[in-house]
């Protein structure tokens, strides 16, 4: 079964703090995903990545940044946290090129608290 | 634009009825779609499909989803509800094209004794 991890299932930050996520599959997938969930909001893309140091913004990239230096691994990094970035943020991973029709896995989420 | 739509934010059902949580699209090309499922304070699990074929698809946990065309819909269904199956589902789509996998709002599920 594919695995994705990520570093922590509850994090707590205070305003302006740098943080860090950590998101790890296990499958050689070629596609890592960065997104947050709101309720009412449904699930947002923040970015994604298709190769290896390779990023692309999703949909609300703003006063996020992504990591990609390893095919397993993809970061997502809040240079200044702000309370607004309190969420939960789920990680997933797919396989190219096929990955939309396969779908993507996701890891159990991180739930981000900023004070 | 492309979109997938929740129209209801919860669904109320009674153990061992039947349950529709419904979800309509709107992409461009052939339609790519899925269902997943969040339990609390977990991650999103993969339930379902329609890529191609039979509009009728079963999935995980005794699920099913219909896809209509004429109707862009691709509602999800189950005969007979259990309590365990309350949870978050969520659509998401896909035009075949350009773009990333759009997802719904999602919609609670809550399945009563």
């Amino acid at each position: 079964d594919v695995k994705v991890t990520q570093s922590s299932r509850y994090l707590v930050k205070r305003t302006g703090e740098k943080v860090f996520l950590e998101c790890v599959q296990d499958m050689d997938h070629e596609n890592m995903f960065w997104y947050r969930q709101d309720p009412g909001l449904g699930l947002r893309l923040i970015y994604f990545s298709y190769d290896v140091k390779m990023k692309e913004k999703g949909d609300i990239p703003e006063g996020y940044s992504v990591s990609r230096e390893k095919k397993e691994r993809f970061s997502l990094i809040l240079e200044s946290a702000s309370t607004n970035q309190t969420s939960m943020y789920l990680c997933a991973s797919s396989q190219t090129p096929r990955y939309r029709i396969r779908g993507q896995y996701f890891g159990p989420g991180t739930r981000l608290t900023v004070t | 634009a492309q979109s997938v739509a929740q129209p209801e934010d919860q669904v109320n059902v009674a153990e061992g009825n039947p349950l529709t949580v419904k979800c309509t699209y709107s992409v461009s090309g052939n339609p790519y779609l899925f269902w997943y499922v969040q339990y609390p304070n977990r991650g999103l699990q993969f339930l379902l499909k329609y890529i191609t074929g039979d509009n009728l698809v079963k999935g995980s946990y005794g699920f099913e989803a219909e896809f209509n065309k004429s109707q862009t819909s691709f509602h999800l269904k189950k005969p007979s509800a259990l309590v365990s199956d309350s949870a978050l589902y969520f659509c998401a789509g896909w035009g075949g094209s350009q773009g990333n996998l759009i997802f719904g709002k999602g919609t609670k599920l809550s399945v009563k004794p």
